[in-house]
C-alpha cells in the first residue's frame, strides 16, 4: 500500500537555525511528492513539489527539499528558521500512472509535523 | 488567497442530521477533490469529480456522497451525522484530470469544521 510516514510530531528549532522536516515514503513506481504547510485555521498552501529531474527542489517562502530515492525520502529543508514559519507541514505523495484504479489523482498525506521556531 | 472558496466556514449540528458543504473551485480548474482532517485519521481523501463526473473514490463513508455542478462548483453531503464525523472538511481542484493529473499542484480552500454534538 502506498504510504507516506513523517517520523517526527514536532520539530523545535532556534530562529536563525535551519531546520529540517522529515518525511519518507512507501509507493510503487516513481512517486510525485509534494510538501504543503497548514498555518492554524487555514487551509493547506503548496510549498513545492518534486517530479522528475534535479533532487533538489526549491520552493516558496525559502524553503527547499531534497529528494533521495535510494533512501526513499523527501525532507523538508530551511538554512534559518524563522518565528513566522511555525505551523503545520505535511508531505503528501501522488500515484503515478494508470493502474490505480482511477485514484492517479488524490495525494496521500503523511500525519504531519508541527514545527515550533522560538525566538 | 488560493482562490477555492468553502461555504460555510463552520457547522454546529446535531447527531442523525444531514449537512451540505459547498466549494467552488479555482477559476478554470475542472477538478475537486474533497479531504476530510480528523485528529485520528489525519487527512484523508475521499472523492474526485472531474468536470462533472465522479472519478475516484477514497474512504469515504456510504453516508456521504457529492456532486460537481455544471458551473464546477461541487458540494459534500453528509447524512446521518455521528459525533465521529467532526472534522475539517476540505475542498481541493486542480486543472486537469488523467495521466497529466499527477504533476499538477491542488489548491485547498480553508475548509469548513464541523462539529457534531
Amino acid at each position: 500500500a502506498q504510504s507516506v510516514a513523517q517520523p517526527e510530531d514536532q520539530v523545535n528549532v532556534a530562529e536563525g537555525n535551519p531546520l529540517t522536516v522529515k518525511c519518507t515514503y512507501s509507493v510503487s513506481g516513481n512517486p510525485y511528492l509534494f510538501w504543503y504547510v497548514q498555518y492554524p485555521n487555514r487551509g493547506l498552501q503548496f510549498l513545492l513539489k518534486y517530479i522528475t529531474g534535479d533532487n533538489l527542489v526549491k520552493g516558496s517562502y525559502g524553503f527547499e527539499a531534497e529528494f533521495n530515492k535510494s533512501q526513499t525520502s523527501f525532507h523538508l529543508k530551511k538554512p534559518s528558521a524563522l518565528v513566522s514559519d511555525s505551523a503545520l507541514y505535511f508531505c503528501a505523495v501522488r500515484l503515478t500512472g494508470m493502474n490505480y484504479g482511477g485514484s492517479q489523482g488524490n495525494l496521500i498525506f503523511g500525519k504531519g509535523t508541527k514545527l515550533s521556531v522560538k525566538p | 488567497d488560493s482562490g477555492v472558496t468553502q461555504t460555510p466556514k463552520h457547522l454546529i449540528t446535531a447527531t442523525g442530521q444531514r449537512v451540505t458543504l459547498r466549494c467552488s473551485p479555482r477559476s478554470g480548474d475542472l477538478s475537486v477533490y474533497w479531504y476530510q482532517q480528523s485528529l485520528d485519521q489525519g487527512l484523508q481523501f475521499l472523492i474526485q469529480y472531474y468536470n462533472g463526473e465522479e472519478r475516484a473514490k477514497g474512504n469515504i463513508l456510504e453516508r456521504f456522497s457529492a456532486q460537481q455542478f455544471p458551473d464546477l462548483h461541487s458540494e459534500l453531503n453528509l447524512s446521518s451525522l455521528e459525533l465521529g464525523d467532526s472534522a475539517l472538511y476540505f475542498c481541493a481542484s486542480s486543472t486537469t484530470s488523467g495521466q497529466h493529473t499527477a504533476k499538477n499542484i491542488q489548491y485547498f480552500g480553508a475548509g469548513t469544521r464541523l462539529s457534531v454534538l
